[in-house]
Formats: structure tokens, C-alpha cells, sequence
């Protein structure tokens, strides 16, 4: 069966600081993967998708930048966070044979 | 343009009511996969049913019903003698042809459902 991993489950960074969030599935090949963002009380916003090893797409223009190193792994970064990057973040995944996605455990980000 | 509309931001409702969340879609394509989600207070969204747009049948599962009418463009989620448990915030989601390849979903801004007990 297929699991999506996230960490870390919690984080609390200042303004200006790095961030590295990363996101791995287990049990299937050549996944679709998705990064999300859900501020307090809203709705869910595509941040990056991503095909296949190395393609990135981005849908909403930011501080954010997303990589896909191996196949399963997706990482979500930024250099330099600002208050507004704050919010709970959502990894997901799909496939050919999946058409619904599957959403990881979530980050709760908080910018301080 | 593909879009998901949940008109219903917020509902409360006494354990043991009946209650329904409204789902309505708009697409040009015959062909689309329409799908519900639950996010409980943990976080995580959980995926509920999937339907694709050539079965109209309703579907029912336990106490959870999905109401799919092709003529109003929409798929209504029931849930029958509600529960504490079912508190939670309820996404419907949309994903048609156009997005084969990236199997980007476009959901609508979400239901949150408490329930008292």
C-alpha cells in the first residue's frame, strides 16, 4: 500500500530564516506530487506540482521554491521567510491509476 | 472556465440530524472526475469517493450518501444521523481532462461541519 511521509510535523521559524520542508511516498512509481498551502480558516492553494524527477511547476508566485530530487521526494524551500509564509502545508500525490490525490500528515509552519 | 463552488461556509447541526453539503461544479467537458475530501482537526485530508461524470448513481456508504445530478452540475454529500466525530471542515473537488497529465484537482473553499453533541 502507499504511505506519503511529511516532517516535520511542527516548525516555528523567525522572519528571515530558511525553511526546508520535505515530503516522500512510499509505494508507487513515478507519482504526481503537490505542495499546498492552507492559511488559518481557509481554503487549500496549489503552491507546485511536479511530473517527474526535476520538473517543478509553480502556480503561484512567491518566496517558495519546490525540488524534486528522486522520485518519491519532494522538498519545499524558501531563503528567506516572511510572516505571510505562515500556514499549514500539504504534501499530495496521485497517479495514473489514482486519479484522487492523497494528502500527507501536514506542516504547521509558523513564522514568528 | 473549470470551478467549485461550496456555498456553504459553515454548518451546525445537533448530533443525530441529517445534514447535507452542497457541491456544485462547472465545466465544459463531458468527461471529469468529481471527488470529497475530509479534513478533520488533525490536519490531514482524507479522501472520501470519487465519481466519474458517466455514472449518475448515487452511492452510499455506512452513514455518508452522495447525491451526483448531471443536470444541475452538482454532487451533494449527505451524512445521516450525524455524529460528533463528523466535525470537520469538507472540500469538493474537481478534475477534468485538461489536467490528465498533472492531475491538478481545483477544490471548492471547503464546508465546516460541527456537530454538538
Amino acid at each position: 500500500s502507499q504511505t506519503i511521509h511529511q516532517w516535520p510535523a511542527t516548525l516555528v521559524q523567525p522572519v528571515g530564516s530558511p525553511l526546508s520542508l520535505e515530503c516522500t511516498v512510499e509505494g508507487t512509481s513515478n507519482p504526481n506530487l503537490y505542495w499546498y498551502r492552507q492559511a488559518a480558516g481557509r481554503g487549500l492553494q496549489l503552491l507546485f506540482y511536479s511530473v517527474g524527477i526535476g520538473q517543478i511547476s509553480s502556480e503561484v508566485p512567491q518566496n517558495l521554491s519546490a525540488s524534486r530530487p528522486q522520485d518519491r521526494q519532494f522538498i519545499l524551500s524558501s531563503k528567506k521567510l516572511l510572516l505571510s509564509d505562515s500556514g499549514f502545508y500539504l504534501c499530495a500525490w496521485s497517479s495514473v491509476v489514482h486519479y484522487e490525490q492523497y494528502f500527507g500528515p501536514g506542516t504547521r509552519l509558523t513564522v514568528t | 472556465a473549470q470551478k467549485v463552488t461550496q456555498a456553504q461556509t459553515e454548518i451546525s447541526v445537533v448530533e443525530k440530524e441529517d445534514v447535507t453539503l452542497d457541491c456544485v461544479y462547472e465545466t465544459r467537458d463531458t468527461t471529469y472526475y468529481l471527488f470529497w475530501y475530509k479534513q478533520p482537526p488533525s490536519g490531514e485530508l482524507v479522501f472520501l469517493i470519487r465519481r466519474n461524470s458517466f455514472d449518475e448513481q448515487n452511492e452510499i456508504s455506512g452513514r455518508y450518501s452522495w447525491n451526483f445530478q448531471k443536470s444541475t452540475s452538482s454532487f451533494n454529500f449527505t451524512i445521516t444521523a450525524s455524529q460528533v466525530v463528523d466535525s470537520a471542515v469538507y472540500f469538493c473537488a474537481l478534475r477534468t481532462p485538461v489536467s490528465s497529465n498533472t492531475g491538478k484537482l481545483i477544490f471548492g473553499q471547503g464546508t465546516t461541519l460541527q456537530v454538538k453533541p
